[in-house]
């Protein structure tokens, strides 16, 4: 299985900054990697796709990046709506795995 | 406006079964692959089965396989999970979610409110 290796943990800063969270694949996982936010009491909800396809509706300070077995996910000027957890997903290949998760606050 | 609503949660004794249902609407369901993700309590996301359009293929993570069944019912417009020999292991919430469309396209852009299930004596 592919292992996903997300950091941080968790995160906290103030609006309008600029944050990243990395997520580390076991292998390359060929662009195959999706993004998710999930906030407190609620589903998860899509934001990226194929490393940096950003999905409908989702605000532009949303942005992925990377190859290979090293992604990223930007938000630029933290809003307070962003509030919340989020995980990284590689669907390269079966069994399609997760990251642990980050938990992102406001400072 | 698409929609997915799971119902079929609740409690159940170690060993029994349970079968999960999703109900969609606002897109044409017979299109899409069909999925489901798991979170046990405070914990991250674990995918557990995903379907084909025609429900001809089914594919499972090695830790449900053999006890989990996912299919599909096109008429209906609906999604099922049934759960066998359950585990403590296997409490957690229960997505129903949305593949994009086409095969091999296999992240999730639709999730489902979830249903809980808890695995307890």
């Amino acid at each position: 299985d592919i292992q996903m290796t997300q950091s941080p943990a968790s995160l906290s800063a103030s609006l309008g900054e600029t944050v990243t969270i990395e997520c580390r694949a076991s292998e390359d996982i060929y662009n195959g990697l999706a993004w998710y936010q999930q906030k407190p009491g609620k589903s998860p909800q899509l934001l990226i796709y194929n490393a940096n396809s950003l999905h409908t509706g989702v605000p532009s300070r949303f942005s992925g990046s990377g190859s290979g077995t090293q992604y990223s996910l930007k938000i630029n000027s933290l809003q307070s709506e962003d509030v919340a957890s989020y995980f990284c997903q590689q669907y390269y290949d079966y069994p399609f795995t997760f990251g642990s998760g980050t938990k992102l606050e406001i400072k | 406006e698409v929609q997915l609503v799971e119902s079929g949660g609740g409690l159940v004794q170690p060993g029994r079964s349970l079968k999960l249902s999703c109900a969609a609407s606002g897109f044409t369901f017979s299109n899409y692959y069909m999925a489901w993700v798991r979170q046990a309590p405070k914990k991250g996301l674990e995918w557990v089965a995903t379907i084909s359009t025609s429900g001809s293929r089914t594919y499972y993570p090695d830790s449900v396989k053999g006890r989990f069944t996912i299919s599909r019912d096109n008429a209906k417009s609906s999604l099922y999970l049934q759960m066998n020999s359950l585990k403590s292991e296997d409490t957690a919430t229960y997505y129903c979610a949305r593949h994009p469309l086409g095969a091999g396209y296999n992240w999730f852009a639709y999730w489902g409110q979830g249903t809980l299930v808890t695995v307890s004596s």
